[in-house]
């Protein structure tokens, strides 16, 4: 079954909107989450590590303030988009990251969340 | 920083067999990794290198060279559900040994 809970899968909304998107970790508690964003034909670009009980680390050219991640509770984090414009339409994926029950495959992804902002 | 390579696209017809490289440079070079990405969908897990030479699981297979920076996965017996994306990411120990960085992946297309 499904090891990572994704929602929502898809959100449509207005420009300037804030949208919330919540990646839970069904089975074990998980102290890191990944979040990247993929956009049309291309590859998964990482975003920020989340880290539970801690600020989140920011990749390069992420902006922190518009890009704000919470990870609260060891099997919970979010990702909210905050004013979205156009060119935050993207596909949002997270990942949970496991570490020394099985780092032959070290993340396992949620289904992702299709934003599209009009 | 790291750099991933790979082929953009391929196409190859069904029941054949196809390899899609991939080369990279890190300085922290914990482990490879395959997923296979359908469009609109989070990617699956294929395998994993971390050692020198050959892992196989069943249709797939994924090589790895460490000094040579490269690495290929081969899939035999290609089917229509095997047309993908196929992502190389490359896992260094920065970020606490599980970060991944993906290449720009390999669109490959099978074809009757």
């Amino acid at each position: 079954g499904a090891v990572v809970s994704q929602h929502p899968s898809w959100v449509i909304c207005k420009s300037g909107t804030s949208v919330k998107i919540e990646c839970r970790s069904l089975d074990f508690q998980a102290t890191t989450m990944f979040w990247y964003r993929q956009f049309p034909k291309q590859s998964l670009m990482l975003m920020a590590t989340s880290n539970e009980g801690s600020k989140a680390t920011y990749e390069q050219g992420v902006e922190k303030d518009k890009f704000l991640i919470n990870h609260a509770s060891l099997t919970l984090s979010t990702l909210t988009v905050t004013s979205a414009h156009p060119e935050d339409s993207s596909f949002y994926i997270c990942s949970v990251g496991i570490f020394g029950t099985d780092l032959n495959q070290p993340q396992h992804f949620g289904d992702g969340t299709r934003l599209s902002i009009l | 920083g790291q750099n991933i390579d790979q082929p953009t696209e391929m196409t190859a017809t069904e029941g054949a067999i196809v390899q899609i490289n991939c080369t990279y440079q890190t300085s922290g070079f914990n482990g490879l990794f395959w997923y296979q990405q359908h469009a609109g969908e989070a990617p699956t897990f294929l395998s994993y290198n971390v050692l020198d030479g050959l892992e196989e699981k069943g249709r797939f297979s994924s090589f790895l060279s460490r000094s040579k920076g490269y690495s290929y996965l081969l899939l035999k017996e290609l089917q229509m559900k095997d047309s993908a994306s196929y992502l190389c990411a490359v896992r260094d120990w920065a970020g606490g040994g599980n970060k991944l960085t993906f290449g720009t992946g390999t669109q490959l297309k099978v074809e009757l």
